[in-house]
């Protein structure tokens, strides 16, 4: 398997807490992406990285921020937390440009 | 503005018998086109991917059409399994410009399911 990792892979908690996923890889590939699926919406972009410190916005990007600060760790932040944020959330990871992805196995998150 | 659709939420199938998936596009930028699968619990895999270039590609069981002028691509499964039982997404991307960065816009998700 791909080497990425989620962590952590389950997470409740409380509306208005910050929040921080961690998406590690070992592939050294430059492209990083977070996504979250909500039924009915199928797979959306939140933010990308095309190198390390290099970001920039998705589709859905309102409330959340990233970090890449080494090649290898993509970090999401969910800077107060709302109840619509509760969702499942998959980082995913590309060598090139114009290349599919390979997914981590996600991650659960409530917002009670 | 959902740029990429699949109309069909869900699947029923025999074993044995075709599965027919179908996508829909908006955007006449994209330029490739993948089908990933997922299990319950598990990350995305990708399965089929096609560029513009071409109107078939096949893999295996796998096949998938594109029809550029309708805007539409269709992932068939032949024969069906019962392993082949999940959610199906199907994606596009653009890489007109160089500044795309390989980012993927994908559908809703088909569940396929396929009876014994």
């Amino acid at each position: 398997d791909a080497g990425i990792t989620q962590s952590p892979r389950h997470k409740v908690t409380e509306t208005g807490t910050p929040v921080t996923l961690r998406c590690h890889q070992t592939e050294n590939h430059r492209y990083m992406y977070w996504y979250r699926q909500d039924p009915g919406h199928g797979l959306r972009l939140i933010h990308y990285s095309y190198g390390v410190k290099d970001t920039d916005k998705g589709e859905v990007s309102d409330g959340y921020s990233v970090s890449r600060s080494k090649t290898e760790d993509f970090l999401l932040t969910l800077e107060s937390a709302t109840s619509s944020q509760t969702s499942v959330y998959f980082c995913a990871i590309s060598e090139d440009r114009g290349l599919g992805y390979t997914f981590g196995s996600g991650t659960r998150l409530t917002v009670v | 503005d959902q740029q990429v659709k699949q109309n069909s939420p869900s699947l029923s199938v025999q074993e044995g018998r075709i599965s027919i998936l179908n996508c829909d596009y908006t955007n006449s930028m994209f330029d490739y086109f993948l089908w990933y699968k997922k299990y319950p619990a598990e990350g995305p895999t990708f399965l089929i991917s096609i560029s513009s270039i071409k109107d078939k590609n096949e893999d295996g069981r796998f096949t998938v059409f594109l029809n550029k002028s309708a805007k539409h691509l269709s992932l068939h499964i032949v024969p069906s399994q019962p392993g082949d039982s999940a959610v199906y997404f199907c994606a596009a991307s653009s890489n007109a410009g160089g500044t795309s960065y390989g980012k993927l816009t994908f559908g809703q998700g088909t569940i396929l399911t396929v009876h014994p």
